[in-house]
Order: structure tokens, then C-alpha cells, then sequence
């Protein structure tokens, strides 16, 4: 079965950087999409990356884009978001989704989430 | 993008349908097949529920089912058990490599 597991959230203050990795099984990786949506408390779920099969395209929501990079590793079934100059605004939970065969239909396994906070 | 419209709640009786709506614009719900729909129970991830506007994927109760007219998005709970108290977002592909998601509905089953 697809299992998505995030890591590497926590605490940081603005301005600060962090970089969170998602460990895919369960699927042939490099044959997919994959995307970061992220959570803020109380809120809506709002998509913020996504990198094609072969990681040769990323492409990034605009609030993001210039701070946000997104890098896969298809040998080690790894999913990467490097992120910097961090915004109270960017506090969420950030999952890692995988797409479908049609990657436009959205969003169908996702992983449990990890917290970033960032804060003073 | 702008986020796509969802009433805050919604609620029914054991046994009871419910609807629930998805506002977009003619550049994203209007546009493409492509909305979905997850479910999400407190403190875990969203799971879907619908995808394509209508399919169900396999393990989804067919009490599940969505539909389309223009901008606006629905999906219907038939026949609501307790375990389907959640939140639901709809998401919809926006074009230019872009996803679109609801501020989500919380329905209670009373």
C-alpha cells in the first residue's frame, strides 16, 4: 500500500530555513507527480508545490516561488522541500501527496503531515 | 488563485442525505473535469473521496457521490452513519499547473 512519510518540521523563526523530506513506499515512484499542500490551523488545505515524475519541471504556488525549492531523488524514493526566508504566514501543516495518473485530477494518497511553526 | 467557495457547515440525521456545494469560476470548477473531493477527520490527513468530478476510488461506501454544474461542484452524502462526521474539502485544477482547494465544510451528524 502507498505509505508517505513527512519529516523534518518544527520550530524556526522568520526569516530562518528548513527543509522537510517525504520517504515514499508502496508505489513506483518515479512514475509520478508528487506534491507539498500544506495546513494552517483552523484553515483549508492550499496546494503549494508539485515536481513531475522525472523532476525536471517544478512548479510552485505564488507566495512561495523564489523561497520555496522542491527536489526529488528517484533511487531513493525521496521527496524534498528546501524552504527559506520563512513568514509567520508559512506556519502549517505540510503534507506530502502523491498525484495520480493524470496528475491535474489532484491529490490521491497523502502522508500524516509535519508541523512547521515559525515564530519568534 | 482564489480559494473555491464551501458552506461552513452542514449537518443531518443518521440516515439522512446531505449536499454539499463548491463555488468556483469558469477558470477552474467551470473548466475542467478535475475536481475532487477528501474527507478529513480530526488530527489525521485528508483521504479522498472523489476524484474526476464523479469516481469513487476503490473503498469509498457509493453513499459517496459528486456531481457538477457549471462553476459549482457538489458532493452528497447518502444515508450519513456517525464515522462520516468529518470536514470535507473540495479541490479543483486550476490550469497553468495550479490546484485550487475549498475552505472546507464541517458536517455533523446529529
Amino acid at each position: 500500500q502507498v505509505q508517505l512519510v513527512e519529516s523534518g518540521g518544527g520550530v524556526v523563526q522568520p526569516g530562518g530555513s528548513l527543509r522537510l523530506s517525504c520517504a515514499a513506499s508502496g508505489f513506483t515512484f518515479n512514475n509520478f507527480g508528487m506534491h507539498w499542500v500544506r495546513q494552517a490551523p483552523g484553515k483549508g488545505p492550499e496546494w503549494v508545490a508539485f515536481i513531475r515524475s522525472d523532476g525536471r519541471n517544478k512548479y510552485y504556488e505564488d507566495s512561495v516561488k523564489g523561497r520555496f525549492a522542491l527536489s526529488r531523488d528517484n533511487s531513493k524514493n525521496t521527496l524534498d522541500l528546501q524552504m527559506n526566508s520563512l513568514r509567520a504566514e508559512d506556519t502549517a501543516i505540510y503534507y506530502c501527496a502523491k498525484a495520480p495518473d493524470i496528475a491535474a485530477a489532484g491529490f490521491d494518497h497523502w502522508g500524516q503531515g509535519t508541523l512547521v511553526t515559525v515564530s519568534s | 488563485q482564489s480559494a473555491l467557495t464551501q458552506p461552513p457547515s452542514a449537518s443531518g440525521s443518521p440516515g439522512q442525505s446531505v449536499t454539499i456545494s463548491c463555488i468556483g469560476t469558469s477558470s477552474d470548477i467551470g473548466y475542467y473535469n478535475y475536481v475532487s473531493w477528501y474527507q478529513q477527520h480530526p488530527g489525521k490527513a485528508p483521504k479522498l473521496i472523489i476524484s474526476h468530478v464523479t469516481n469513487r476510488p476503490s473503498g469509498v461506501p457509493d453513499r459517496f457521490s459528486g456531481s457538477k454544474s457549471g462553476n459549482t461542484a457538489s458532493l452528497t452524502v447518502s444515508g450519513l452513519q456517525a464515522e462520516d462526521e468529518a470536514d470535507y474539502y473540495c479541490a479543483s485544477y486550476a490550469g497553468s499547473v495550479t490546484w485550487v482547494f475549498g475552505g472546507g465544510t464541517k458536517l455533523t451528524v446529529l
